[in-house]
C-alpha cells in the first residue's frame, strides 16, 4: 500500500497568515491527490482534487500544488473559519490518507 | 444534489458484528465508487476499502481484510459495511463517501476525489 506522510502534525498560526502543509507519497501517485478539511464532529469536506484543482464553492485562498511524490496545500490568508484539521488523500485505486495537520490559533 | 444518509448509532458487545448502511438520497450509485473510512476518537481518518456497485467490485485495505465486508445494491442505491469480531479498538465513527467512477481496467477501478460524504455512524464496542 502507498503511504502518505503529512507535515507538520500541528501548525500554530494567526488570522491573515500564509499557511503551507506538505504531503509526501511513498511512491509516485502522479496528480491523484486530494485535500480535505475536517471540523470537529463533522465529515471531511473536499477542498482540492487532482493535486491543484479547486473544488466548486471552495474559497480561492486555498490552493494545491505538486505531482509525483510531493504535494502542498497553501492557504494564502488564514481566516477564522479555516482553523480545522486538514488531510491529504491518495485516491487513485485503493487510497490512503495522511495523518492530518491540525491548524490551531497561535 | 445527492446526499448520503447513514444508519444510526450502534452499541455492540465485543465479538459481535455490526452492519452500517449508507443510502444515496436524491441520486443513485449508477456511476460511483463508495469508500468507507473510520475515525477513532481523537484520531485521523483511516481508509477501510471501496466498492463499485455497477461492477460488483470490492477492494479492502490490507489491515481490514478478513475483518470487513462491503456490499452495495445499485438498485436501492444503498451501500453496506459489515465489521466482524468487534473489539474495543473498533469503536469509532464510520463514514461512507462517494466519488464519480472514472473507469475500470484490468488493474482495478478508478475514480475522482470523494466529494460527497455521509454524516457518519458512531459505533461503540463495550461489554
Amino acid at each position: 500500500d502507498i503511504q502518505m506522510t503529512q507535515s507538520p502534525s500541528t501548525l500554530s498560526a494567526s488570522v491573515g497568515d500564509r499557511v503551507t502543509i506538505t504531503c509526501r507519497a511513498s511512491q509516485s501517485i502522479s496528480i491523484w491527490l486530494a485535500w480535505y478539511q475536517q471540523k470537529p464532529g463533522k465529515a471531511p469536506n473536499l477542498l482540492i482534487y487532482k493535486a491543484s484543482s479547486l473544488e466548486t464553492g471552495v474559497p480561492s485562498r486555498f490552493s494545491g500544488s505538486g505531482s509525483g511524490t510531493e504535494f502542498t496545500l497553501t492557504i494564502t490568508s488564514l481566516q477564522p473559519d479555516d482553523f480545522a484539521t486538514y488531510y491529504c488523500q491518495h485516491y487513485h485505486g485503493l487510497g490512503t490518507f495522511g495523518q492530518g495537520t491540525r491548524v490551531e490559533t497561535k | 444534489q445527492v446526499q448520503l444518509v447513514q444508519s444510526g448509532p450502534e452499541v455492540k458487545k465485543p465479538g459481535s458484528s455490526v452492519k452500517v448502511s449508507c443510502k444515496a438520497s436524491g441520486g443513485t450509485f449508477s456511476s460511483a465508487i463508495i469508500i468507507w473510512v473510520r475515525q477513532a476518537p481523537g484520531q485521523g481518518l483511516e481508509y477501510m476499502g471501496r466498492a463499485v456497485p455497477l461492477r460488483g467490485f470490492v477492494n479492502y485495505a490490507q489491515k481490514f481484510q478478513g475483518k470487513v465486508t462491503m456490499t452495495a445494491d445499485k438498485f436501492t442505491s444503498t451501500a453496506y459495511m459489515e465489521l466482524s469480531s468487534l473489539r474495543s479498538e473498533d469503536s469509532a465513527i464510520y463514514y461512507c463517501a462517494k466519488a464519480h467512477l472514472g473507469y475500470c481496467d484490468g488493474t482495478g477501478c478508478y475514480s475522482d476525489a470523494f466529494d460527497i460524504w455521509g454524516q457518519g455512524t458512531r459505533v461503540t464496542v463495550s461489554s
